[in-house]
């Protein structure tokens, strides 16, 4: 159970051009989901927390306009990156918080690699 | 102060060694304790959790939690080389605060 997926694992795109990622909680619902960024040899750094229905939360630093998340169903928060550039080359990797498990924990999905070129 | 210190190693042991890793924290208001595992690419996988300060066992891992201290420890017996990953702690109450990751590697 708990099982998170993510789609897709692997883009590469051009520079200017938007990138959607998909997460998804397979056997759960998730109210609260949430969008990590991870550079190599680098802690997970939380993004922004999203919550199904409402708009998402961001961290400082984070730019909304161009990090666009939507969580329009318990089950499904999509991260966009609008107007990629190479910068933006990172592990995208989403969690979903299982509330209605015996513990509140978050669950990872396996990461999204973008390569900006 | 960083509020999650984690030692990024690497660490590397030969099979069937115990191995401890360890973070430390500076947020007294962190409620909740987990330790996941993370291979090469690939998304995060929960270990283990703990809400209290003590010891937490499941197979051949120990989870311990040293409150007072500000210290937290995962121990793993009888180490297997598919144990090798990057181990991180994280903390948090809303949120999780994740430590940067050791890397260990079991050397059959």
């Amino acid at each position: 159970g708990a099982v998170v997926s993510q789609h897709p694992s692997r883009v590469i795109c051009k520079s200017g051009t938007s990138v959607k990622i998909e997460c998804r909680s397979l056997d759960f619902q998730a109210t609260t989901m949430f969008w990590y960024r991870q550079f190599p040899k680098k802690s997970l750094m939380l993004m922004a927390t999203s919550n199904e229905g409402s708009k998402a939360t961001y961290e400082q630093g984070v730019e909304k306009d161009k990090f666009l998340i939507n969580h329009a169903s318990l089950t499904l928060s999509t991260l966009t990156v609008t107007s990629a550039h190479p910068e933006d080359s990172s592990f995208y990797i989403c969690s979903a918080r299982d509330a209605g498990g015996p513990t509140d924990t978050q669950y990872f999905g396996p990461g999204t690699r973008l390569t900006v070129l | 102060q960083k509020e999650v210190e984690q030692d990024p190693g690497p660490l590397s042991v030969p099979e069937g060694a115990i191995v401890s890793l360890n973070c430390t924290y500076s947020n007294s208001a962190f409620q909740y304790f987990m330790w996941y595992r993370q291979y090469s690419r690939k998304g995060p996988e929960l270990l283990m959790y703990t809400y209290s300060s003590g010891n937490k066992e499941d197979g051949r891992f120990t989870a311990q939690v040293d409150k007072s201290s500000k210290y937290i420890s995962l121990f793993i017996r009888d180490s297997q080389p598919s144990d090798s990953a990057t181990y991180l702690c994280a903390m948090g109450s809303e949120k999780l605060v994740f430590g940067k990751g050791t890397k260990l590697t079991v050397n059959p």
